[in-house]
């Protein structure tokens, strides 16, 4: 079985702060890692990946994850965050076995002016 | 939004009718999923589709059933929809061939049932 915990429903920044959204993931293999960013009333927008190589895997609008096998984590950054970053946030495992792929809860951001 | 149209984007029935959601697709990806997407669940998996006619059950696949005659198009049926089923229904689809890949999204469906 696999799973995903998002232990934060939401987090609160100012914008030009760094910004952190944290996930811990269960799996039986290998893990393959996902973020994925959803807007108001549109469809999820791929992130970033890690599938194998360097534990920190850079990704579209400036955004970065690092993995940490012994922490069984993969936390979301940004360096400065950004009012237009406001959004909901998912991270998702997928076994190196499956081809599905298993979502944690979501967290909001907010990054306020 | 990759190539994904859902249709219809909004949709309000009655307990008790029969639904059928449409993703089509215009990337030729073999893989293509149904997901619901629910305040404090995330998404779950409903069925997904590994080929024409080929088709699995996911997490949360009671109630529903699928079909792909064609590459391009996977259906969502809801048989006999319940109030439980009100949510937000996600396409997404994916290449085949490996399972590092990482998939992509419709625009979503936003279903109510009364």
């Amino acid at each position: 079985a696999q799973s995903v915990a998002q232990p934060e429903d939401q987090v609160n920044v100012a914008e030009g702060n760094p910004l952190t959204v944290k996930c811990t993931y269960s799996v039986s293999g290998n893990p393959y890692l996902f973020w994925y960013v959803q807007y108001p009333n549109r469809g999820l927008q791929f992130l970033l990946k890690y599938i194998t190589g360097d534990n920190l895997v850079k990704g579209s609008y400036g955004f970065e994850a690092e993995f940490n096998k012994s922490q069984t984590s993969f936390h979301l950054k940004k360096p400065s965050a950004l009012v237009s970053d406001s959004a909901l946030y998912f991270c998702a495992v997928r076994d190196d076995s499956d081809y599905k792929l298993s979502f944690g809860a979501g967290t909001t951001v907010t990054v306020r002016a | 939004d990759a190539g994904i149209t859902q249709s219809p984007r909004h949709k309000v029935t009655e307990t008790g009718t029969p639904v059928t959601l449409r993703c089509h697709q215009t990337e030729n990806h073999r893989y293509m999923y149904w997901y619901r997407q629910d305040p404090g669940h995330g998404l779950r998996l409903i069925h997904y589709s590994y080929g024409v006619k080929d088709t699995d059950k996911g997490e949360v696949s009671d109630g529903y059933s699928v079909s792909r005659s064609k590459t391009e198009d996977f259906l969502l049926t809801l048989e006999s929809a319940t109030s439980s089923q009100t949510s937000v229904y996600f396409c997404a689809i994916s290449e085949a061939g490996t399972n590092q890949a990482e998939q992509f999204f419709g625009p979503g469906t936003r279903l109510t049932v009364l």
